[in-house]
C-alpha cells in the first residue's frame, strides 16, 4: 500500500538558516505529493504540491521537487523565519483523493 | 474561501456515551469529505471517506458501527463515536474536497475528544 516516511523532529533552527525536511514515499501508480503545514492551534493548510515526476511545488519560499527515481519529495527553504515554526506533514494521494500522511516534523525557529 | 469548520473543538464525555462531531464546508459544496484521526506525535490516519447521499467507505480496522458517519448534505458530514471508551480519546480531523480546485482538500481545525 501507499506510505510516507518523513524525518523525525523536532528540528530547531536559527532564523535565516537553511531548512531541509526529508520525505520519501512508497506508492503504486503515480501519486500526487503534498506538503501540509499546521500552525499552533490551527488546522492543516496546503503548503505546496506536485502532481507528476520532476514537478516542483513552491510557496512562501518553500520548495519541493517530485523525484520519482528516488521516491522523494524533500521540503526546502533557503532562509527560515520565526513565523515558519509549525508542524510540517508530507502526504501523498493516489486514486480516490484520500491522503496518506507522514508522522509530521515539528520545526522551531529561534530568533 | 474554502473554509471548513468543526464543532465542537473540544469535548469531554463519560465512558459509554455517544459523541457527535460536525464537519461543515462553509463556502463551498463538498461531495466528498474525509475523517482522520491523529494520535499524539503520530500521523493523521484516514478513518473513512464520506460521500454525500451514500454510505461511507471505512478503512481497514475502523469499526463502522462504532464510528457512524453521515453525509446528509453537500456541506455537512457528521461523525458519531458511539459507546465511547477511553481508548477513543484522540484528535479527530475532517477535510472536504473542492472539485473546482482539482480536488484539493481543505481541513477543519480538529476536535479533541477526551473520554473519561
Amino acid at each position: 500500500g501507499n506510505s510516507v516516511t518523513q524525518m523525525e523532529g523536532p528540528v530547531t533552527l536559527s532564523e535565516e538558516a537553511f531548512l531541509t525536511i526529508n520525505c520519501t514515499y512508497t506508492a503504486t501508480g503515480y501519486p500526487s505529493l503534498f506538503w501540509y503545514v499546521q500552525y499552533p492551534g490551527e488546522g492543516l493548510q496546503l503548503l505546496l504540491k506536485a502532481t507528476k515526476a520532476d514537478d516542483k511545488g513552491s510557496n512562501k519560499g518553500f520548495e519541493a521537487t517530485y523525484r520519482k527515481e528516488t521516491t522523494s519529495f524533500h521540503l526546502e527553504k533557503g532562509s527560515v523565519q520565526v513565523s515558519d515554526s509549525a508542524v510540517y506533514f508530507c502526504a501523498l494521494s493516489g486514486t480516490g483523493y484520500a491522503l496518506n500522511f507522514g508522522k509530521g516534523t515539528s520545526l522551531l525557529v529561534t530568533p | 474561501g474554502a473554509v471548513v469548520s468543526q464543532h465542537p473543538s473540544r469535548v469531554i464525555c463519560k465512558s459509554g456515551t455517544s459523541v457527535k462531531i460536525e464537519c461543515r464546508s462553509l463556502d463551498f459544496q463538498a461531495t466528498t469529505m474525509f475523517w482522520y484521526r491523529q494520535f499524539p506525535k503520530q500521523s493523521l490516519m484516514l478513518m473513512a471517506t464520506s460521500n454525500e447521499g451514500s454510505k461511507a467507505t471505512y478503512e481497514q480496522g475502523v469499526e463502522k458501527d462504532k464510528f457512524l458517519i453521515n453525509h446528509a448534505s453537500l456541506t455537512l458530514s457528521t461523525l458519531t463515536v458511539t459507546s465511547a471508551h477511553p481508548e477513543d480519546s484522540s484528535f479527530y480531523i475532517c477535510s472536504a474536497n473542492l472539485l473546482t480546485r482539482h480536488n484539493e482538500q481543505f481541513f477543519g481545525p480538529g476536535t479533541r475528544l477526551t473520554v473519561l
